[in-house]
């Protein structure tokens, strides 16, 4: 009940296009729903979040979708550039809690 | 811009020896945490720290692993004696609440051998 289920693995998408990562999960105490970028050798970087009760959340590029019936968010990269090349992993955290549960990460190649 | 910083940024060590990895928390954050990644696996929680104890922590926390935090600014992960499957890239993070934005240090890549 605490996975967060992330897809696709992997992803390659030519530069101006749109990235689609989908993440499900199953605990229904999950509160915060923050996604992170990670470059090789560097420590995931908090991106964007967003708190079920909006259904989206946009910052610049990136825009979060969120579906509480379904259980579902997902992260929307408009006008993919090649420096957005890296790993994107979803997370969940309960209301005040103290760990985040990580999706498994997907790859995101952008072509130029 | 204020950020985790962690201490070192490799550190090789031979089986069965004690290591202790540091990290330096954002000032004003009150929760720390420690999570690992094996190399291109997902990140795993350990475990999180608040008010000087421990407030969760995963089954890969076990007697092993210690964490402290001595002084008003430091914080620290002890492994007793590695084991050749705690290789790992290892992130310290820090919020100033829980299940709020948790920021990440750069990590310590740690080789046993």
């Amino acid at each position: 009940q605490q996975q967060v289920k992330q897809s696709p693995q992997s992803l390659i998408v030519q530069k101006g296009g749109i990235s689609i990562i989908n993440c499900a999960y199953e605990n229904t105490a999950f509160d915060y729903f923050p996604w992170y970028q990670q470059f090789p050798g560097k420590g995931p970087a908090l991106l964007i979040a967003i708190r079920p009760d909006v259904s989206e959340k946009k910052e610049g590029r990136f825009t979060i979708s969120f579906n509480k019936s379904a259980k579902q968010f997902s992260l929307h990269i408009m006008d993919s550039q090649p420096g957005d090349s890296a790993t994107y992993f979803c997370a969940a955290n309960k209301a005040a809690g103290n760990k985040l549960t990580f999706g498994g990460g997907t790859r995101v190649l952008v072509k130029p | 811009e204020p950020e985790v910083t962690q201490t070192p940024s490799h550190q090789v060590t031979q089986m069965g020896q004690e290591v202790i990895l540091r990290c330096v928390p954002i000032s004003n954050h009150l929760y720390f945490y420690w999570y690992r990644q094996i190399l291109g696996q997902k990140v795993e929680f350990l475990v999180s720290f608040y008010n000087n104890e421990i407030s969760e922590k995963s089954e890969i926390f076990d007697d092993q692993f210690s964490v402290e935090r001595p002084d008003g600014s430091n914080f620290t992960l002890k492994i007793r004696s590695t084991k050749l499957e705690d290789s790992a890239m290892y992130f310290c993070a820090s919020s100033v609440q829980g299940g709020t934005e948790a920021f990440f240090g750069q990590g310590t890549r740690l080789t046993v051998v």
